[in-house]
């Protein structure tokens, strides 16, 4: 049964700083990884896609990496602002009688003050 | 609006009674899932579809219903709600499975 973990469960950072959030996953054999952020009380925004072929992704500030053999994926913030400060699900997707089911770690709570 | 959209927002409800949460997006997806969120337990996978008529039971089905007679609607229906139902609901849908997910904003649903 495939497990997600994310380190740390929070973070708290001055404005500024480059962060790495840390996602392991126990089955390698994925299908893809997906990056998403949730602020309080709303839904979640997918923020990156990462297909089991690829490494990594970026988008503006934000890069994710994938190691599919060791079980690993980082998500990389670069210059940390205070609207970043939200939590952070990693998300692994398996193909399972034809669809991609995602299985979802805890999250990453992340704070930025000024 | 295009979109995934969830409906109601927020919801209360008596022990033993019957509720449904609607779910309607806008692309003709064909892939649309239903997940619970609670603390100590994240984001867990209820009910989910590949089309029309076709639905599979996820992580933690009891007591819970779907139905998907059109593609862009998913609905969830609680046929006895009970106190442990209280939680986030979310909907998603998918394009393929080559594709990410998209989710609504939620139901928060408490049951007294």
């Amino acid at each position: 049964k495939q497990e997600v973990t994310q380190i740390p469960a929070a973070l708290s950072v001055p404005e500024g700083e480059n962060l790495v959030l840390n996602c392991s996953f126990t089955d390698s054999a994925i299908y893809n990884l997906q990056w998403f952020r949730q602020d309080p009380g709303k839904g979640l925004t997918s923020l990156l896609l990462i297909q089991s072929s690829q490494r990594e992704q970026t988008s503006g500030r934000l890069n994710a990496s994938l190691d599919k053999s060791s079980g690993r994926s980082t998500l990389y913030i670069a210059a940390s602002q205070p609207g970043d400060s939200a939590t952070y699900l990693c998300a692994v997707g398996g193909i399972s009688g034809g669809y991609n089911k995602l299985i979802f770690g805890a999250g990453t709570r992340l704070a930025v003050h000024p | 609006d295009a979109g995934i959209t969830q409906s109601p927002r927020y919801k209360i409800t008596e022990t033993g009674r019957q509720v449904t949460l609607m779910c309607h997006q806008t692309w003709s997806h064909s892939y649309m899932f239903w997940y619970r969120q609670d603390l100590g337990h994240g984001l867990r996978l209820i009910y989910y579809s590949a089309a029309a008529d076709i639905t599979d039971k996820g992580e933690v089905p009891d007591g819970y219903v779907v139905s998907r007679s059109k593609t862009e609607n998913f609905p969830l229906t609680l046929e006895s709600a009970t106190r442990s139902q209280t939680s986030v609901y979310f909907c998603a849908s998918s394009e393929s499975p080559a594709y990410g997910y998209t989710f609504g904003s939620g139901t928060r649903l408490t049951v007294v």
